[in-house]
């Protein structure tokens, strides 16, 4: 059981435009939402977060966004630089249990 | 640097083999959670510990355990390995369970069974 999608699997962007990523999830109880980003062979890098009780985080380029009606996030990153291109995961913690469910992934490719 | 150390980055070992795989987490954290990435998968929650207590379990094998020790460190044993056992480790931790923050991971090691 998928608690946590994201149903693209890559993503090809131009330098310069924005970067949109998807996340589903199924669990109502999830409380926090979490982007990590991560480069080959590399331990993954916190991005930014949101908690459920927000509609929008902004972090620079970085602006999460969550509905949670839809049960769906998503990460824009505006304007898309070259050093983006890496793996995007979409994680979601239950503060309850403390356990931070992740995705599969996005490969991000930010072309020239 | 995030702070999360994972020893050794690689592990080559054959099947039927047991390793133990450590990680010390940040200074002040108290939740460890570890992590499997298999080739082109998503990060699968394995287990999590929090001061020294199992708090949670992900999809692990009973072949695999984990313990958190007094000083927070933490180990992954894994026995009777198996080639389908090759993945990508990661630790992670996190301050202390209740509070909505990020974790950070260690770099990860790379186990391949031969």
């Amino acid at each position: 059981d998928q608690q946590v999608k994201q149903n693209s699997p890559s993503l090809s962007v131009q330098e310069g435009r924005i970067s949109i990523l998807n996340c589903d999830y199924t669990n109502s109880m999830f409380d926090y939402f979490l982007w990590y980003k991560k480069y080959p062979a590399e331990g993954p890098t916190f991005l930014i977060s949101i908690s459920s009780i927000k509609d929008k985080n902004e972090d620079g380029r970085f602006t999460v966004f969550l509905n949670k009606s839809a049960k769906h996030l998503s990460l824009h990153i505006v304007p898309s630089q070259p050093g983006d291109s890496a793996v995007y995961f979409c994680a979601a913690s239950l503060n309850r249990d403390d356990k931070i469910i992740f995705g599969k992934g996005t490969r991000l490719h930010i072309l020239p | 640097d995030s702070g999360v150390t994972q020893t050794p980055k690689h592990l080559i070992t054959a099947t039927g083999q047991r390793v133990t795989l450590r990680c010390s987490p940040r200074s002040g954290d108290l939740s460890v959670y570890w992590y499997q990435q298999s080739l082109d998968q998503g990060l699968q929650f394995l287990i999590h510990y929090y001061n020294g207590e199992e708090r949670a379990k992900g999809n692990i094998l009973e072949r695999f355990s984990a313990q958190q020790f007094p000083d927070l460190h933490s180990e992954l044993n894994l026995s009777s390995l198996e080639l389908g056992d090759s993945a990508l480790y990661f630790c992670a931790s996190r301050i202390r369970q209740g509070m909505n923050t990020e974790a950070f991971f260690g770099q990860g090691t790379r186990l391949t069974v031969v």
